[in-house]
This record gives structure tokens, sequence and C-alpha cells, in this order.
């Protein structure tokens, strides 16, 4: 079983409009964390925002919130007001296990590829 | 400068040659990794190497084999690769593999065509 899925292959969003982009997870570990990256054209991983399975609010970074819904297994990353430049490649990645176990092992979605249109 | 520099950006060899992608941390990390990005396949880890030591190893065939001479410096020969090896090779770093909130920083990649 896929321990992340993005189903929107693709989102489509008006300039200065805010989007959302799904992410659901699978795992019995009741440590993990949960992060989302920017994949441009140019293919660098850009790190944006971070939420672990024990943080109270859901996390923002400027113009990026994560809406986590534990219950529920998702962590959809908001952007809000799009800018054109926010167009690239989204991934939804996870790493489970407390500490030194973990060794950066992310799990990555299949990604949502943004376009944001003037 | 950016904080993860690899090179080659682009690289096309034939399954017999032999070649070596490098990548170079200056953000002063000390756990270095390798991914592989194929299309229409999700991020997979192939290796981790923390304080130049080889921690992980996610069975990875071996027509690859990294290297990790110190902790600024990460390499990945490859030999006798096949035409399914194809895809953007990314390499990352972190400060602290063994924190949980650990956030990669990752290069460009190199992406690799093997015909």
């Amino acid at each position: 079983a896929q321990k992340i899925t993005q189903t929107q292959p693709g989102m489509f969003v008006q300039e200065k409009e805010a989007v959302t982009l799904d992410c659901t997870y699978d795992t019995s570990d009741p440590s993990y964390g949960l992060f989302w990256y920017k994949q441009p054209s140019s293919g660098e991983m850009i790190f944006l925002i971070y939420q672990g399975s024990y943080d109270q609010q859901n996390a923002t970074e400027g113009r990026y919130s994560l809406n986590f819904q534990k219950a529920r297994k998702s962590a959809n990353l908001v952007i809000s007001a799009s800018q054109l430049g926010d167009s690239a490649m989204y991934f939804c990645a996870m790493r489970e296990g407390v500490g030194g176990t973990s060794y950066g092992k992310l799990t990555f979605g299949q990604g949502t590829i943004l376009t944001v249109h003037p | 400068e950016t904080g993860v520099t690899q090179t080659p950006r682009h690289l096309v060899m034939g399954m017999t040659n032999k070649k070596s992608l490098k990548c170079e941390q200056h953000l002063g990390h000390n756990a270095m990794y390798w991914y592989k990005q194929s299309a229409k396949k999700p991020l997979e880890l192939m290796f981790v190497y923390s304080l130049e030591e080889r921690v992980e190893n996610n069975s990875v065939p071996s027509r690859f084999s990294p290297e990790c001479p110190n902790s600024s410096h990460l390499f990945l020969h490859l030999h006798t690769l096949q035409p399914e090896d194809s895809a953007l090779y990314l390499c990352a770093s972190s400060q602290d593999p063994g924190q949980f909130n650990e956030k990669l920083f990752f290069g460009s990649g190199t992406q690799l065509s093997v015909l």
C-alpha cells in the first residue's frame, strides 16, 4: 500500500487565488513528520513546510499553511494568494519512526503539478 | 552559490560506460543522501551517509557505487547501467539525520540518460 497518496496529478489556479493540494498518508507509527517540497522546472527540491504528528497547531510558513487532520490522516497544503512563480511540482513526504532510525528516509508521494494562470 | 551543487546537470551514457556523479554541499551539514526520481514514480532513497559513514543502502543494485570522502562531498559511481536507470538523480544534505523534523536540502539533480 502507498504510504503517501496525492490524488491530484494536476491543479490549476488563477493568480492571487488560494489553492489546496491534497495529501493523505498511511502509518501505524505514532511518531511521524510530514513535509511539503516544491520542485520547479530547474529540478531542485525546495522545502516548504513541516508538521509533526504531535504538533497541536497547523504549521504555517508565509503563504503556505498545512491543514493537518490527524484522524483523517491528511496533510493538505494550502497556498494563499498564488503567484506565477508558484507553478511547479509539489511533493508531500513523510518520515516515520523516532530519532536516529529514520535517517532522512522520506517517503514521497507522486506529486501534483500546479499551474498558476495570470 | 547554492547550498548543494550537483555536476554534471545532464549525462548521456552507454550501457558499457563508467561515469560518476558529483555532489558538493556548502552548508556544513553532517549527512548526505542520494535519491532517484524516475518518471511517474515517487522519489526513492538510495543511500545515506552520516559523518562519512554509510548508514543506509536501500537495496540498490551494485552497479551504483557511492563514495563519501568527506562530509562535504558525495559521489555516485555508475557502471554497466541499464536503460531503466535513466532518471533524475538528486543529492541532498542535512544537519543532523537523527532529528525527526530534519529537513533536507536538495541539489538540482543530474538528469541521466542510459542508451
